[in-house]
């Protein structure tokens, strides 16, 4: 069965960094697009960034772009998100998300990720 | 951004109850809906793809309508289970955005 685990959550001061990962089990990672989705306590869903199969292509929110990398290595199955200069804002359990589609990425989420909880706060 | 509506915001209904859920669209996503539940500290669940899809495993109270603006969903006979949060989302464009949650709650 599908199996999706993040790890790598924490408390970080604002302006430091923090990387996520995602251990994906259960399927073809490497078939797979890939993504980031986080909720802010007591908030709804916000998608952050998506990974195609082989890494090729990149998108991101407009709120992380440029302080936030996805990476993946299909080679250990492991989806990353490398966050810096983080904000208050950006305080919210963090899911990865398998993509629904087979190759192409059709950008909704069949198997979600237990989450992993990052707090921002001095 | 395509801004996604959703209403109520918040419900209460009887086990037994049919339910339903609307999701509108700022501009037309043609049939690139989709439906989540989430519970409680739990991950979401997708429920219905494209608009009115069943996601492998789901239960056939589950239904979704609807295309271009507005969408809904639809629980024919709610069951204690089905308390919890439903967010609509477009994958019609980047940034994939979501609705901002319904919460179904028992009466």
């Amino acid at each position: 069965q599908v199996q999706l685990v993040e790890s790598g959550g924490g408390v970080v001061q604002p302006g430091r960094s923090l990387r996520l990962s995602c251990a994906a089990s259960g399927f073809t990672f490497s078939s797979y697009g890939m993504h980031w989705v986080r909720q802010a306590p007591g908030k709804g869903l916000e998608w952050v960034a998506v990974i195609s199969y082989d890494g090729s292509n990149k998108y991101y929110a407009d709120s992380v772009r440029g302080r936030f990398t996805i990476s993946r290595d299909n080679s250990k199955n492991t989806l990353f998100l490398q966050m810096n200069s983080l904000r208050a804002e950006d305080t919210a359990v963090y899911y990865c998300a398998k993509d629904a589609g087979f190759g192409d990425i059709l950008y909704y989420f069949d198997y979600w990720g237990q989450g992993a909880l990052v707090t921002v706060s001095s | 951004d395509i801004q996604m509506t959703q209403s109520p915001s918040s419900l209460s209904a009887f086990v037994g109850d049919r339910v339903t859920i609307t999701c509108r669209a700022g501009r037309s996503i043609s049939s690139y809906l989709n439906w989540y539940q989430q519970k409680p500290g739990k991950a979401p669940k997708l429920l219905i793809y494209a608009a009115s899809s069943l996601q492998s495993g789901v239960p056939s109270r589950f239904s979704g309508s609807g295309s271009g603006t507005d969408f809904t969903l639809t629980i024919s006979s709610l069951q204690p289970e089905d308390f919890a949060t439903y967010y609509c989302q477009q994958s019609y464009t980047t940034p994939w955005t979501f609705g901002q949650g319904t919460k179904v709650e028992i009466k």
